[in-house]
């Protein structure tokens, strides 16, 4: 079993849909929750992190943690062509512990 | 501020050959990681530097794969021989000592084993 799962997709969604993406950790002691975004051919750039459960909102992403269930949520409002990426959750041990990626299209 | 650089930005090989890899993290970062991001997969941590000193590199193959940090600024990763299964991307990544949680990664260098 993997440290941390994530649907890999792809997703498609039209514009302006709330678009829901989720993983599942399985080691307890994780406190960092990250959101990465990922265009073709570049570096994972940090979107936002949360520390310890429950929500944090920056502009039109809500990140939500819930370490009873070990279970994490990226929500993106409003969503933009320009949000077409893959995300990749990430959780903080030595380094960062990686998700596989969702791969993300919004249409417009 | 200047982001992480790496270089070359790609590079193909044929198995059994050697390669390097150059990063240059964001100023004052003191924590630098080299991550493999294979086709499809998420990345997944090589070997961590604080300073010029190993943090962790117990997922490094260390019969083929090393690194070094000699003055805990730039940071080199080589490779020999290359396998076909080390095709990937190498992405090199910087935080602050304070924020691990808060890393920044480079362009990465996509890596083509023949």
């Amino acid at each position: 079993q993997k440290e941390v799962e994530q649907d890999p997709g792809p997703l498609s969604v039209p514009e302006g849909a709330i678009v829901s993406l989720n993983c599942t950790y399985s080691n307890s002691a994780f406190q960092y929750f990250m959101w990465y975004r990922q265009y073709s051919r570049k570096g994972p750039e940090l979107l936002m992190y949360t520390y310890s459960s429950g929500n944090k909102e920056d502009g039109r992403f809500t990140a939500q943690v819930d370490k009873s269930s070990k279970y994490i949520s990226l929500f993106i409002r409003d969503s933009q062509p320009s949000d077409s990426a893959t995300y990749l959750c990430a959780m903080l041990s030595t380094g960062l512990v990686f998700g596989q990626g969702t791969r993300l299209t919004i249409n417009p | 501020e200047a982001g992480v650089a790496q270089s070359p930005r790609y590079k193909i090989i044929e198995k059994r050959q050697s390669v390097a890899f150059w990063c240059n993290p964001i100023s004052g970062h003191a924590t630098l990681y080299w991550y493999q991001q294979i086709l499809g997969q998420g990345p997944k941590l090589l070997i961590q530097f604080q300073n010029n000193g190993v943090v962790d590199d117990s997922q490094l193959p260390k019969d083929r794969f090393s690194a070094e940090r000699l003055k805990g600024v730039d940071s080199t990763l080589k490779i020999q021989p290359a396998k076909l299964e080390d095709s990937a991307v190498y992405l090199c990544a910087s935080s602050s000592r304070l924020a691990p949680n808060e890393q920044f990664f480079g362009p990465g260098t996509r890596l083509t084993v023949l």
